[in-house]
């Protein structure tokens, strides 16, 4: 399969801890982007990189929210001191960016958060 | 900033009933625009894309969209539902080579 991937593809903890999630984007592309959907709701923006350079962050993510794509492929995303309201899909998705600004993403599967 | 608003949040039809999702998008500038659907237990997949060119899109299992710039708009539509289109539709706009903002979907449920 070549497509988008994202482990785990579900994550309970409890309030206070902390989690990291990975996502393995396709391999050519460039840019990866993380977002979080919450039941209802169309995913949210978190933030996005361009090989391993951090392009964008959106102020929905507190401090508590850090990525990194430290060798422009795979990438995580570390949740410390975990709240309730922390608990959503939380989305993975990769283009290539070749200058012509068409942007297409490839979605991954997710990871479930619960956070007790 | 850039905003998508999906007008009806639960359509449902039965099958061989045509279907129009409405979508309208704030934003001043050049956009891509999306159509994603993600069906039960699986995730987004796309539809179909605009870039420039024809604003009529053709996408997947028979959807359309036309993007109308005058009303910020970009509707998806399909001549005959089928219960296996019963999942959930997302409409996204993105600039050039940027994020995406998603719409809170439109769930659509076909009866047989």
């Amino acid at each position: 399969d070549t497509g988008v991937s994202q482990n785990p593809r579900h994550k309970i903890t409890k309030r206070g801890q902390n989690v990291t999630f990975r996502c393995d984007p396709i391999s050519e592309h460039n840019r990866l982007y993380w977002y979080r959907q919450t039941l209802g709701q169309g995913p949210e923006f978190l933030t996005y990189f361009q090989n391993e350079a951090q392009l964008e962050k959106s102020r929905l993510l507190s401090d508590r929210f850090s990525a990194e794509r430290p060798k422009g492929s795979f990438s995580t995303l570390e949740i410390q001191r975990t709240e309730q309201g922390d608990s959503a899909m939380y989305l993975c998705a990769s283009s290539l960016e070749q200058g012509g600004g068409n942007n297409e993403q490839f979605f991954g599967p997710g990871t479930r958060l619960t956070v007790l | 900033a850039q905003s998508v608003s999906q007008h009806n949040h639960h359509v449902i039809l039965s099958e061989a009933a045509s279907l129009e999702l409405g979508c309208n998008y704030s934003y001043g500038g050049t956009v891509n625009l999306f159509w994603y659907v993600q069906y039960p237990g699986q995730h987004l997949q796309l539809l179909l894309k605009y870039f420039s060119g024809d604003p009529l899109v053709k996408g997947i299992k028979g959807f359309e969209a036309e993007f109308i710039k005058s009303k910020f708009s970009f509707n998806l539509r399909k001549p005959s539902v089928q219960w296996s289109d019963t999942a959930e539709y997302f409409c996204a706009v993105s600039p050039n080579a940027g994020k995406s903002t998603f719409g809170d979907g439109t769930t659509l449920t076909v009866k047989p």
